[in-house]
């Protein structure tokens, strides 16, 4: 089944302490981003990238990392959590196609730092 | 850079009346695209819209892209419980970079 794999599914945290949120597809899609959902202000876009070791900064990056050392696999780091990052966040994949493609989520992961 | 503008930011229908939610952009766009997320759910796609003035319709769902392609709108004939959740418009723009609108958040009251 095709599908974008977020773990975990809840955390919470303390301010400070380092966090990884993972993310795997199974499409061998080359576009993979990480978005952040709060309400009001809709999906906004953290990182993104375009292939392998390619990654690059979207609207909101600060106080983020992100590596993409396998196709499938683009975690989200939070190396300094802050209780602004307490928040909804989806890691989404497509095809990367100027004519513009399908993009598929993964479940979510609701995070609170206290 | 690219922005997506998007109104209602919620809106209240009684079950049986339609509903309209617009997405305009600050930049031409040379795609648009609509998801829905229901409640306590991840957003899904439903369309993808490419061309000037283009028109679609799944059921009742009606898709109209603008003819400058800056603005779309999504319109719901007779809404039904099963269409509560929060519709998404997302822009492509030249950069390839999908930017998603702020949603419109459909409550549907029986």
């Amino acid at each position: 089944e095709a599908q974008v794999t977020q773990n975990p599914r809840y955390l919470i945290t303390v301010t400070g302490k380092k966090l990884t949120v993972t993310c795997s597809q199974n499409m061998n899609h080359e576009y993979m981003s990480w978005y952040r959902q709060d309400p009001g202000l809709g999906l906004r876009q953290i990182y993104y990238s375009m292939n392998v070791e390619v990654t690059d900064k979207g609207d909101v990056p600060e106080g983020y990392k992100v590596s993409r050392k396998e196709k499938r696999n683009f975690p989200l780091i939070l190396e300094s959590p802050s209780p602004n990052q307490t928040s909804l966040y989806f890691c989404a994949s497509r095809h990367d196609r100027v004519s513009g493609t399908e993009a598929f989520f993964g479940q979510g992961t609701r995070l609170t730092v206290v | 850079g690219q922005q997506v503008m998007q109104i209602p930011q919620y809106q209240h229908v009684q079950e049986g009346e339609d509903f309209t939610t617009y997405c305009n952009s600050s930049t031409t766009l040379s795609n648009i695209q609509w998801y829905k997320q229901r409640p306590s759910g991840h957003p899904v796609f439903l369309i993808q819209l490419v061309k000037s003035g283009e028109v679609k319709k799944q059921k009742r769902l009606t898709f109209q892209f603008g003819e400058a392609k800056k603005n779309s709108s999504l319109h719901i004939t007779a809404t039904q419980t099963t269409d509560v959740g929060t519709y998404f418009c997302a822009g492509h723009g030249s950069a390839r970079q999908l930017t998603f609108g702020s949603g419109t958040q459909l409550t549907v009251l029986p």
